[in-house]
């Protein structure tokens, strides 16, 4: 079984550029999540959804942050205009529902630097 | 808001040593997972706890919940090198909306080195 694809695997820009990041989740997975992990710290939800609705962007910043969920599969993470303390990895993970027992799976990861 | 604390935050230890990494967290949630990142690398899932009293093991490692207290351990029996990373436990907050999944919490994790 195939697990959950990100693009690109590192990214570098300049303060103030856009950029995007893009995660197709394990097939049949409901839910996606988007996670910030700033090196050292533990992963930090930004964004989850259920199919392509938005279940919680409480800790997303939503000024510069933005994700979607088109069609309730891939889901592509924007950030505009990015700044330095945005230099993270940035990993997408999908699940099954709740009642079905299982964890979040992950995938590698988009490191950004932004200079 | 949910707070998840792991303890300690870094280890070293000996090979061949036994020791206990320690998760709390602060509001009820019945269900945990212990991950395992590797440096560099993404996170791969070591257990689901599921409910209180549940005991999980694999090789050198064992993970227990206590939902009541609102702690998960993390034990490591006679370490050896291949153990060292970095451990998270991450806790499961149920969402108060009908039909949608929980949202999950990490904590800071615990960056285990072993000396051989």
């Amino acid at each position: 079984e195939a697990g959950v694809a990100q693009s690109p695997r590192y990214k570098i820009i300049e303060k103030r550029q856009s950029v995007a990041f893009w995660c197709n989740p394990i097939s049949g997975h409901a839910t996606l999540y988007w996670y910030q992990q700033i090196l050292g710290q533990g992963p930090k939800l930004l964004i989850q959804f259920q199919n392509n609705g938005v279940v919680d962007d409480s800790q997303l910043p939503k000024d510069r942050f933005s994700a979607e969920r088109l069609k309730g599969v891939d889901s592509t993470l924007k950030i505009q205009p990015a700044k330095l303390e945005d230099s993270a990895v940035y990993l997408c993970a999908s699940s099954l529902p709740r009642a079905l027992n299982t964890e979040a799976f992950f995938g590698q990861g988009t490191r950004l630097t932004v200079v | 808001e949910l707070k998840v604390e792991q303890n300690p935050l870094f280890l070293s230890m000996q090979e061949g040593k036994n020791y206990t990494i320690y998760c709390n967290y602060s509001t009820t949630s019945d269900r945990l997972y212990w991950y395992r990142q590797d440096p560099g690398k993404s996170l791969e899932s070591l257990f689901v706890l599921l409910s209180n009293g549940a005991v999980k093991q694999e090789g050198r490692l064992m993970a227990s919940l206590d939902t009541k207290a609102r702690l998960s351990t993390l034990h490591i029996t006679a370490a050896v090198h291949d153990l060292s990373a970095t451990y998270f436990c991450a806790v499961d907050l149920t969402l108060p909306i009908m039909n949608r999944d929980d949202k999950i919490i990490f904590g800071k994790g615990t960056r285990l080195h072993i000396l051989p």
